[in-house]
């Protein structure tokens, strides 16, 4: 058990289909990543929040992908009329402080398939 | 804009072996350094990481990592390999921005 939950682990979809998967970081962690991997490549990074905030974007977060921490806790991220493009790990990191002194903390993933 | 570098791409090894993994980076300012490996089937744990300090880092598992400032280098290094140590490894940067920005991965295989 990571401690950084994610769900689902997989996610089929079929192209121009809307999916959102969930993530739940470590309890006392204020500070969320959305990272994306995709074969042979190391996880590239998309958003992050502090709290409910969110305090930076990636440019590869097109218009179609949304993310939220409503509460300050778990955190939503949203594809709207998936691509095969889209077919990746989508990844979920928390930390404590600033800049991961207390190190990352990753889930597992959540594999997203775009038929 | 930081980045990191991880030149090889796959590395295979005997068990007892020794290993050395390269990491260079990218970025002007202050770093912290991490090297995180992912076994097969499983989610990114952290190695190591480096913030300030001693330049040689030890971290779980036998691994350590030297930050070598002037060379812009983090590489990983164990000095007898197992084969449980098959996975990938990432090595990972925190510059200016506040998210970690990873290198492309080395696969390593130990052969038994």
């Amino acid at each position: 058990d990571t401690g950084v939950s994610q769900d689902p682990r997989h996610k089929i979809t079929k192209r121009g289909q809307n999916v959102t998967f969930r993530c739940d970081p470590i309890s006392e962690h204020n500070r969320l990543y959305w990272y994306r991997q995709t074969l042979g490549q190391g996880p590239e990074f998309l958003t992050y929040f502090q709290n409910e905030a969110q305090l930076e974007k990636s440019r590869l977060l097109s218009d179609r992908f949304s993310a939220e921490r409503p509460k300050g806790s778990f955190s939503t991220l949203e594809i709207q009329r998936t691509e095969q493009g889209d077919s990746a790990m989508y990844l979920c990191a928390s930390s404590l402080a600033a800049g991961g002194s207390d190190g990352y903390t990753f889930g597992s993933g959540t594999r997203l398939t775009v038929v | 804009a930081q980045s990191v570098s991880q030149h090889n791409h796959h590395v295979i090894l005997s068990e007892a072996a020794s290993l050395e993994l390269g990491c260079n980076y990218s970025y002007g300012g202050t770093v912290n350094l991490f090297w995180y490996v992912q076994y097969p089937g499983q989610h990114l744990q952290l190695l190591l990481k480096y913030f300030s300090g001693d330049p040689l880092v030890k971290g779980i598992k036998g691994f350590e990592a030297e930050f070598i400032k002037s060379k812009f280098s983090f590489n990983l290094r164990k000095p007898s390999v197992q084969w449980s140590d098959t996975a990938e490894y990432f090595c990972a940067v925190t510059g200016s921005a506040r998210q970690l920005t990873f290198g492309s991965g080395t696969q390593l295989t130990v052969l038994p």
